[in-house]
């Protein structure tokens, strides 16, 4: 079955570095989204990315969050300058058609801000 | 606001104990809801997608139910593999159909 690609698996990054996460959504999908998933929390949506442009963020995703698809296959979510509360694992995910469909998420990458 | 509460927060089983997992929402016009299995360190395993009041999927052990407020996950004679959270969701009815999800229930098998 087709997946959803992240890498690094981990990553550990001093506070204030940036940082740059990977994924390779599947190939036919037109949908993409990051999550985070804290120790402990909630799965959370942070962005969502169709027609190579954001369609919706949520409150979390501010001014040092950005996204982009940069040659068509790959999906990267960059965090400009981390703080330690950006500790978490982040998920990439992707589906083929908006509504009623299941979403396939990667395995994540465990970001850890020291 | 729309809301995703998942019953109990922590489960343990005796292998071959039966048991329902639950999860309630507020989310109004429901486009679908979504049961996932996640491993420790791992991304959320899709398992069922329902629609429907009334609609229910099987899958090995695990059935899946659908009323208008809430859904249940059965899990009828679990084994020690069965162990892992399961995450409830919803889709978000508007703007690009984003999940939201539930906390989870965190569920062990002992043998």
């Amino acid at each position: 079955e087709p997946e959803v690609t992240q890498t690094p698996s981990h990553q550990v990054t001093q506070m204030g570095q940036e940082v740059i996460l990977r994924c390779v959504p599947i190939s036919n999908h037109l949908y993409f989204y990051w999550y985070r998933q804290i120790l402990g929390q909630k799965v959370e949506f942070l962005v969502s990315f169709y027609n190579n442009e954001i369609s919706e963020k949520s409150e979390i995703f501010d001014d040092q969050f950005s996204v982009e698809r940069p040659d068509g296959s790959n999906f990267t979510l960059k965090i400009r300058s981390t703080k330690l509360e950006d500790s978490a694992m982040y998920f990439c995910a992707s589906k083929l058609v908006a509504a009623g469909e299941k979403l396939f998420f990667g395995s994540g990458t465990q970001l850890s801000v020291l | 606001e729309d809301q995703v509460t998942q019953s109990p927060e922590a489960l343990r089983l005796q292998e071959g104990e039966s048991s329902s997992l639950n999860c309630s929402y507020t989310v109004s016009g429901l486009r679908g809801l979504f049961w996932y299995r996640q491993d420790p360190g791992k991304g959320p395993e899709f398992l069922f997608t329902l629609y429907s009041a009334g609609e229910e999927k099987e899958k090995e052990r695990l059935k899946a139910t659908l009323t208008k407020k809430e859904s249940f996950l059965h899990i009828t004679a679990p084994k020690p593999e069965d162990s892992a959270t399961y995450l409830c969701a919803v889709q978000d009815p508007s703007g690009t159909y984003k999940y939201i999800f539930g906390t989870g229930t965190r569920l062990k098998v002992l043998a």
